[in-house]
C-alpha cells in the first residue's frame, strides 16, 4: 500500500519561499506509471492543482502559479519536494502530495495534508 | 482561463437519488477529458470515486456511479446514506496535460 506524508513549515513569513517534501513509502517512485502531484486548498475552498513531475524529471504546472512553482524528485530517495516563491496570505492552504495514475488520469493515493500559514 | 463549475450544494433525502455535474466553461466535457471524482469529508484528505467518466475506484459502493449528461460529467448516487454526506469534487484533464479541479458540491442527506 503506498503511503505518501507531506512535510514542512507550517508557518512562513511574506515574501519568502515555501519548501515542501513528500515522503513516499510502500512503492517505488520511479516504478509503474504515476505522476507525482501537489494540490492545495485554502481554508474552507476547493483543490487547486499546482503542479506534478514523471520520474523521468518532466514536469507540469498550473499556468495561472507556474511562474512562482518548482516541482523536482529525488528517486534515490523516493521524494518529491516543491518550492512556491513570494509567498503572500493567498497562499495559506493545505498542501497535498498526490499520486497520479498515468493513464487512468485519476489521483489514486493521497497523503494526509499539511496546512501551511503565511503570515508576519 | 479554463473554469470548472459544480453545483455548490445539493440536499437528498435518505434512500433517494441525486446527480451532480461538472461543467467546463470552453465547451462540452468528453470522456477525452477522463472525468474523474474525489469526496472529501471534514479534515479529511480527499478520496477518489470514479475515474476515466464511470469506472468506480477500489471499494466504491455501486450506488456511485459516472457518466456524461448533456455534455457535463457527471456523478449519480443512487439510494443516498447518511454516510454519504460529503464535499464532492470532479477533475477534468486537459489537453494541456494538466488537471482542473470544480469548486465542489457539498451533499447533505436529509
Amino acid at each position: 500500500q503506498v503511503q505518501l506524508q507531506e512535510s514542512g513549515p507550517g508557518l512562513v513569513k511574506p515574501s519568502q519561499t515555501l519548501s515542501l517534501t513528500c515522503n513516499v513509502s510502500g512503492g517505488s517512485i520511479v516504478s509503474g506509471d504515476y505522476y507525482w502531484s501537489w494540490i492545495r486548498q485554502h481554508p474552507g475552498k476547493g483543490l487547486e492543482f499546482l503542479a506534478y513531475i514523471y520520474h523521468s524529471g518532466s514536469t507540469y504546472y498550473n499556468p495561472s502559479l507556474q511562474s512562482r512553482l518548482f516541482i523536482s524528485i529525488d528517486t534515490a530517495k523516493n521524494q518529491f519536494f516543491l518550492n512556491l516563491n513570494s509567498l503572500t496570505a493567498a497562499d495559506t492552504a493545505v498542501y497535498y502530495c498526490v499520486r497520479a495514475d498515468r493513464w487512468l488520469r485519476q489521483f489514486d493515493y493521497w497523503g494526509q495534508g499539511t496546512l501551511v500559514t503565511v503570515s508576519s | 482561463q479554463t473554469v470548472v463549475t459544480q453545483e455548490p450544494s445539493f440536499s437528498v433525502s435518505p434512500g433517494g437519488t441525486v446527480t451532480l455535474t461538472c461543467a467546463l466553461s470552453s465547451g462540452s466535457v468528453s470522456s477525452s477529458y477522463y472525468p474523474s471524482w474525489y469526496r472529501q469529508t471534514p479534515g479529511q484528505a480527499p478520496r477518489p470515486l470514479i475515474h476515466s467518466t464511470n469506472v468506480r475506484s477500489s471499494g466504491v459502493p455501486d450506488r456511485f456511479s459516472g457518466s456524461i449528461l448533456a455534455n457535463k460529467a457527471a456523478l449519480t448516487i443512487t439510494g443516498a446514506q447518511s454516510d454519504d454526506e460529503s464535499d464532492y469534487y470532479c477533475a477534468l484533464f486537459m489537453p494541456s496535460a494538466i488537471w482542473v479541479f470544480g469548486g465542489g458540491t457539498k451533499v447533505t442527506v436529509l
